[in-house]
């Protein structure tokens, strides 16, 4: 059950695009289509933005997409807004269980 | 509205036990899977166990079988985690999540602090 592979930060200015890149195992991203992502704003409850790789819930923008390859998922955000300044996490099923990235801060210059 | 609700947050010694709540409003409990994720303070989310809508199906993380037991009561409305031989790397803020049926959590509680220390 190891933590899934994000890079520690990204960053982008307002209006351009940035991705995060998520890296597991055939035993978990590459295994099943059920990765999620979630943003956490500091001192607040994660928020689901993308579910089932790249499935939106309502009210989540469509600036928010997600993909995958292999065992790598991919969080892709554009029209960079302030508000979208978070950490942001993978998470994947993998059988019996759950795991989730080590996360990314997404920082909006 | 819907809402989870944790509480049974506190300070307790290694070794010791503690008993987690999460209370469901809002939407048909016994309809979901449900789920704690906890997050050491400055670190990430990690999942800690899950439990199928019927109690049918539990899991945990490796790191904390043998000594934490998930339960629901449907007619409470009601998740819990019984957390025995606490340790100090169990030190978290625990929050309860509602599971999508899609293998994703969709609602998350406000989470309940935990913190062992002598």
């Amino acid at each position: 059950q190891s933590a899934l592979t994000q890079p520690p930060s990204a960053s982008g200015s307002p209006g351009q695009s940035v991705t995060i890149s998520c890296t597991g195992t055939s035993s978990d991203v590459g295994g099943y289509n059920y990765v999620s992502w979630y943003q956490q704003h500091p001192g607040k409850a994660p928020k689901l933005m993308i579910y089932e790789v790249s499935k939106r819930p309502s009210g989540v923008p469509d600036r928010f997409s997600g993909s995958k390859s292999g065992n790598t998922a991919s969080l892709t955000v554009s029209g960079l807004q302030a508000e979208d300044e978070a950490d942001y996490y993978c998470s994947s099923y993998a059988g019996s269980n759950y795991v989730f990235g080590t996360g990314t801060k997404v920082i909006v210059l | 509205e819907v809402q989870l609700v944790e509480s049974g947050g506190g300070l307790v010694q290694p070794g010791r036990s503690l008993r987690l709540s999460c209370a469901a409003s809002g939407f048909t409990f016994d309809d979901y899977a449900m789920h704690w994720v906890r997050q050491a303070p400055g670190e990430g989310l990690d999942w800690v166990s899950g439990i199928s809508w019927n109690s049918g199906s539990i899991g945990y993380a490796d790191s904390v079988k043998g000594r934490f037991t998930i339960s629901r009561d449907n007619a409470k409305n009601s998740l819990y985690l019984q957390m025995n031989s606490l340790r100090a790397e169990d030190t978290a803020l625990y929050y309860c999540a509602k599971g999508r049926r899609e293998m994703a959590f969709d609602i998350w509680g406000q989470g309940t602090m935990v913190t062992v220390s002598s």
